[in-house]
């Protein structure tokens, strides 16, 4: 059974960096056959709101929400079996519970695995 | 982006009723729709992909349809577990995006 865990600091100040990562267990990040897995990050506001943040392949390929790449990076560790996340220039806006999840090819690109969720506050 | 419209953004029913949840792209996904449930501080749970295609373990009394632009959930006979919030997802293209939830309520 895949797990996936997100950790990292709760409260981030204004202007200052969010970083987390997310530990993948019960199955390898390279797994999957080519093009299969591919490792997400999605952030939900207070009251609602799902907002797609990008993704990376094992390989390190990368894309991302085009309202938040100027900001966003997400890196992989195949050794570790763990991929993060650094947001920069944070501000209020930026709370949310932010998930890692597994995108699946093989049903239709569905986010078929998620992690618990990691509240971050932006605040000073 | 391709923006995800749910209605209703509520809806009250009891357990055995049927429901139905409509979800509409602003242009044609074709049948790339994901279906997800997600309870109080709780992670999304993935229920549909594909349209209406049924992930692994999610009971039958889920369905979904649709191509193209609009698309339902269906769940035929509530049960008590299933009063949660629906969204809706497009993997058609980039950038993913999801409905704004569909909330059901025990009425």
């Amino acid at each position: 059974q895949v797990q996936l865990q997100e950790s990292g600091p709760g409260l981030v100040k204004p202007s200052q960096t969010l970083s987390l990562t997310c530990t993948v267990s019960g199955g390898s990040i390279n797994s999957g056959g080519y093009g299969a897995y591919y490792w997400n990050w999605i952030r939900q506001y207070p009251g609602k709101g799902l907002e797609w943040i990008g993704y990376i392949y094992h390989s390190g390929s990368t894309y991302y929400n085009p309202s938040l790449r100027s900001r966003v990076t997400i890196t992989v560790d195949t050794s570790e079996n763990q991929f993060s996340l650094n947001l920069t220039s944070v501000t209020a806006a930026d709370t949310a519970v932010y998930y890692c999840a597994r995108q699946n090819i093989a049903v239709g690109g569905g986010l078929d695995y998620w992690g618990q969720g990691a509240l971050v506050t932006v605040s000073s | 982006d391709i923006q995800m419209t749910q209605s209703p953004s509520s809806l009250s029913a009891s357990v055995g009723d049927r429901v139905t949840i409509s979800c509409r792209a602003s242009q044609s996904i074709i049948s790339h729709l994901n279906w997800y449930q997600q309870k109080p501080g709780k992670a999304p749970k993935f229920l549909i992909y594909e349209a209406s295609k049924l992930q692994s373990g999610v009971p039958s009394r889920f369905s979904g349809s649709g191509s193209g632009t609009d698309f339902t959930l269906t769940i035929s006979s509530l049960q008590p577990e299933d009063f949660a919030t629906y969204y809706c997802q497009q993997s058609h293209s980039m950038p993913r995006t999801f409905g704004q939830g569909t909330k059901l309520e025990i009425k």
